[in-house]
């Protein structure tokens, strides 16, 4: 099993432009999750899903949307991106409510 | 502010000393979750507790429901545990979403 993949590690994008997040499990965990990390904070949980089909707001949703059209992949979108949007994404995936997190490796994204 | 506390903030120890790091939350949980990210920036959990004490290898966790409490400790330290160790628990009542701390940057020094 790969577990979270997630992609690009890193990218570079400049005011305006859009992007997407790629995540993806393989490990058939309904539960999905977005998460940003910004220094010296905690994760903040911007979009999960609770299975295909299914996606909810979490803490910090503006500016980024998903979408869940499989139990695998999770995309995270960008569309007008913003400097207040760089941070260190992060995917997760969990087999239910409240149980372990599985984490993808993190993007990096900077916007100039 | 958070609802998660973490102490230290940054901790620096010799090889083989004895660590602590604490969490604290502010309302009842049905489990918490300790998580250590690697200075590679890849996060892996660690632990799911709800109640007394889980040991794996040389990292024990405990909890204390009554006073809202949890510890990390790691026993005979190596450069190898260097790392951001990270409490998190739902705290939403009904809600499983996760409230993170903002870590505990450990370094330990050979």
């Amino acid at each position: 099993n790969a577990g979270v993949t997630q992609t690009p590690k890193f990218r570079i994008l400049k005011i305006g432009q859009s992007m997407t997040l790629q995540c993806a499990q393989d490990m058939n965990h309904n539960y999905m999750y977005w998460y940003r990390q910004d220094p010296g904070m905690g994760l903040k949980l911007i979009y999960y899903s609770v299975g295909a089909g299914i996606t909810d707001k979490g803490e910090v949703p503006n500016g980024y949307n998903v979408s869940r059209s499989t139990t695998e992949d999770f995309p995270l979108r960008l569309e007008l991106a913003a400097p207040s949007q760089t941070s260190v994404y992060f995917c997760a995936s969990s087999l239910g409510q409240g149980l372990e997190a599985f984490f993808g490796q993190g993007t990096r994204l900077t916007v100039v | 502010k958070n609802e998660v506390e973490q102490s230290p903030q940054n901790l620096t120890a010799q090889e083989g000393e004895f660590i602590t790091i604490n969490c604290s939350y502010s309302v009842g949980i049905s489990a918490l979750h300790w998580l250590q990210q690697h200075p590679g920036g890849g996060i892996v959990s660690l632990f799911m507790l709800s109640s007394g004490k889980k040991k794996h290898g040389r990292l024990i966790a405990t909890i204390n429901i009554q006073e809202k409490h949890s510890s990390l400790h790691i026993t005979a330290s190596h450069p190898r545990d260097s790392a951001v160790y990270i409490c998190a628990a739902p705290l939403d009542f009904g809600n499983e979403k996760l409230t993170f701390g903002t870590g505990t940057r450990l370094t330990i020094i050979p």
